[in-house]
């Protein structure tokens, strides 16, 4: 069973500054995608970027992006110039076309930025 | 409106009590989940259907039940409330060509 794993239960960062969100996962399968959303208080999620295994280039949305290691099937987020708005729950998730279309998640990282 | 509505948004019950979370989607998606979230556990999948006709357990189904009463319309039913039901949860849907979900805005369920 795929698994996504993120150790960084909290962070915090700097406002203006950047920081890196990690997360690892595991699966046997070559052709998935991988996601990060993110879970301000109001509780909505919000699809940040997206990632598609078959692809070399990282995604890139704004200042968001993504540095996807794929044989060591780690997939971390960069936040730059880090904004107040940006104090939310993190999460990462997984997705392979053939399990059902469901999505696997990690188990959050709460980001607080400071002033 | 909402691309996925759920109601209630929030909701205090008793411990016993039999509690019914809907969602409904205006997006015609005929994929349909239920998730919970906890705390340091992400959000786990309890539910999910693919039509009207096609309804599967996700890893944390006991103590859940579902009904998809339409395309539009699902149903997450507690029979029988305990306090570790206390969670956030989560209807989202997705069609065959999306990658990835449509999420509703959660309800907040407490148990007590």
């Amino acid at each position: 069973a795929q698994t996504v794993t993120q150790s960084q239960p909290e962070m915090s960062v700097q406002e203006a500054e950047t920081v890196t969100l990690s997360c690892t996962y595991d699966t046997s399968e070559s052709d998935y995608y991988l996601f990060w959303y993110k879970q301000p208080p109001s509780r909505q999620m919000i699809l940040v970027i997206r990632q598609e295994a078959y692809k070399q280039q990282n995604a890139t949305e704004n200042r968001f992006s993504v540095n996807f290691q794929k044989a060591a099937k780690s997939f971390s987020l960069k936040i730059s110039d880090s904004q107040l708005g940006d104090a939310a729950m993190y999460f990462c998730a997984y997705y392979w076309p053939g399990s059902a279309r469901q999505l696997t998640f990690g188990s959050g990282t709460q980001l607080t930025v400071l002033p | 409106d909402a691309d996925v509505t759920q109601t209630p948004r929030n909701r205090i019950t008793k411990t016993g009590k039999r509690i019914m979370l809907e969602c409904s989607q205006t997006k015609g998606h005929d994929r349909m989940y239920w998730y919970r979230q906890d705390p340091g556990l992400g959000l786990r999948l309890i539910y999910y259907s693919f039509d009207v006709k096609d309804i599967n357990k996700g890893e944390i189904s006991d103590g859940y039940s579902v009904s998809r009463q339409a395309q539009a319309k699902f149903s997450l039913s507690l029979e029988s409330a305990i306090p570790n039901q206390t969670a956030l949860y989560f209807c989202a849907t997705s069609d065959p060509d999306q990658i990835g979900y449509t999420f509703g805005s959660g309800t907040r369920l407490t148990v007590v």
